[in-house]
């Protein structure tokens, strides 16, 4: 299985900031995602992040709000833009396709836990 | 939209006991995985399932994949307080996403 880091592990926020999330995987993988968690509850996929284009959003989930970056096969970043204290959740990177094969099982991120005052 | 149901949603036993998750979809999938989150911690790989009627045993959890590849369930036997977490299903296919279950959050009482 990959080895996935993000930063940081938590954070508290004001409310009108911007909070950059950032995921590190230890292998070149296909695919990366990121998910939203509220606590004790499912995971709801906010975007897929592509290397060099531009992520696809999940309805509900625009650009502007939460830009997302892929610069190369081992790297992300998630951006919570002009946050409110609806912002406040875990968010999870997640990757699969360690091979190289798209279809294979995802592995996830130890997440960021965000709350917005 | 593909949609997997979990049951029970939540779930209080005594150390001991044994229990079921239920997952169930109307569409069918590649594979399955399960999933456990502990608080604090991402979701971590259980087991992937793949053939319809498999069935994989990992210690106490056994995994079973229905024959038309729509349903899935967990059992947890001789459950134990390292047990509590919340469980996902994942139904996967093979355009790269999952579809997540609701989950069940499984407390084991000592």
């Amino acid at each position: 299985s990959a080895v996935i880091s993000q930063k940081p592990s938590r954070d508290i926020c004001q409310r009108g900031t911007s909070l950059t999330i950032q995921c590190q995987v230890d292998s070149q993988v296909t695919m990366m995602f990121w998910y939203r968690q509220q606590p004790g509850q499912s995971l709801t996929l906010i975007a897929t992040a592509n290397q060099g284009s531009e992520a696809t959003y999940e309805s509900g989930f625009v650009i502007d709000k939460f830009p997302i970056s892929r610069p190369n096969l081992t790297f992300s970043t998630l951006t919570v833009s002009n946050m409110s204290p609806e912002d406040s959740s875990i968010y999870l990177c997640s990757v699969s396709g360690r091979s190289g094969a798209v279809g294979e099982t995802q592995y996830f991120g130890p997440g960021t836990r965000l709350l917005v005052l | 939209t593909q949609l997997l149901e979990q049951s029970p949603q939540f779930l209080s036993i005594q150390e001991g006991e044994n229990l079921t998750v239920y997952c169930n979809s109307s569409s069918v999938f590649s594979s399955l995985q399960w999933y456990r989150q502990e608080p604090g911690e991402g979701p971590v790989l259980l087991v992937t399932v793949v053939t319809g009627g498999e069935v994989k045993k990992l210690k106490r959890l056994t995994f079973q994949f229905g024959d038309a590849r729509k349903d899935s369930s967990l059992h947890i036997t001789a459950a134990q307080p390292g047990d509590t977490g919340l469980y996902l299903c994942a139904g996967h296919t093979n355009a790269g996403k999952s579809t997540f279950g609701d989950g069940t959050t499984l407390t084991v009482k000592p």
